[in-house]
């Protein structure tokens, strides 16, 4: 089966910097990977996603790198904003599989 | 277009009795599936719903059990409830569920077992 890993469990930035969130899986199989942010209280919220033919993809300060020889992928959030502070997960699914595996998340911490 | 919705937000029950929770997905969606989540083992797939039919089951006990009706909504059931039954219950739904489509999340009940 799949496992799906993150580097590390808590990332603090200031106001203003770049972040970067990792997620490592293990299934070469893996063709479509998401990430989502979780606010407190609230449930997972799509963020972006990419597909195993592509290695990269940009949303609104946002950008998803997949890399496929090593089944590592990465959020990198530009500018980072005190509304971003939340906990971040990368979820991973394989073709006939209709359920992904998630991460355990990295809590993105904010400082003004 | 409105999002997932699930009811009731908060519960609390205490050890034994059971539970219902619903999940009303975003319309025109066909697939809900529904996930604990708990601090210590993270998100956790329960089962998945497509067309009033379970298609996939995650590893948890008989205890927990669902249904999706006609119009897609769900419920899921927690019979004989244990402390351990304490997390929060997330359902999403998707278009289709064709093993490449993207889940959207409810914002969760939070269930506290005494």
């Amino acid at each position: 089966g799949e496992s799906v890993g993150l580097h590390l469990p808590t990332l603090s930035v200031q106001e203003g910097d770049n972040s970067i969130i990792n997620c490592a899986y293990s299934n070469s199989a893996s063709d479509y990977f998401i990430w989502y942010k979780q606010e407190s209280g609230k449930g997972p919220q799509f963020i972006i996603d990419i597909r195993s033919n592509m290695d990269k993809r940009q949303g609104q300060r946002v950008t998803v790198l997949l890399n496929k020889t090593v089944k590592h992928l990465s959020l990198q959030i530009a500018a980072t904003q005190p509304g971003d502070s939340a906990v971040y997960f990368c979820a991973v699914s394989s073709g006939g599989s209709y359920i992904p595996t998630f991460g355990r998340g990295t809590s993105l911490i904010v400082h003004p | 277009k409105a999002g997932v919705t699930q009811t009731p937000r908060y519960l609390i029950k205490t050890r034994g009795q059971q539970v219902t929770l619903s999940c009303s997905p975003i319309s025109g969606h066909r697939s809900v599936s529904w996930y604990q989540q708990t601090p210590g083992q993270g998100l956790q797939f329960l089962f998945e719903y497509f067309s009033e039919t379970q298609r996939n089951k995650g590893n948890f006990p008989g205890r927990f059990s669902g249904r999706q009706f006609s119009n897609s909504r769900s419920e899921m059931n927690v019979s004989t409830l244990e402390l351990g039954d304490s997390a929060l219950y997330l359902c999403a739904s998707s278009l289709e569920a064709t093993g490449v489509d993207t889940q959207y999340f409810g914002p969760g009940t939070r269930l506290t077992v005494l």
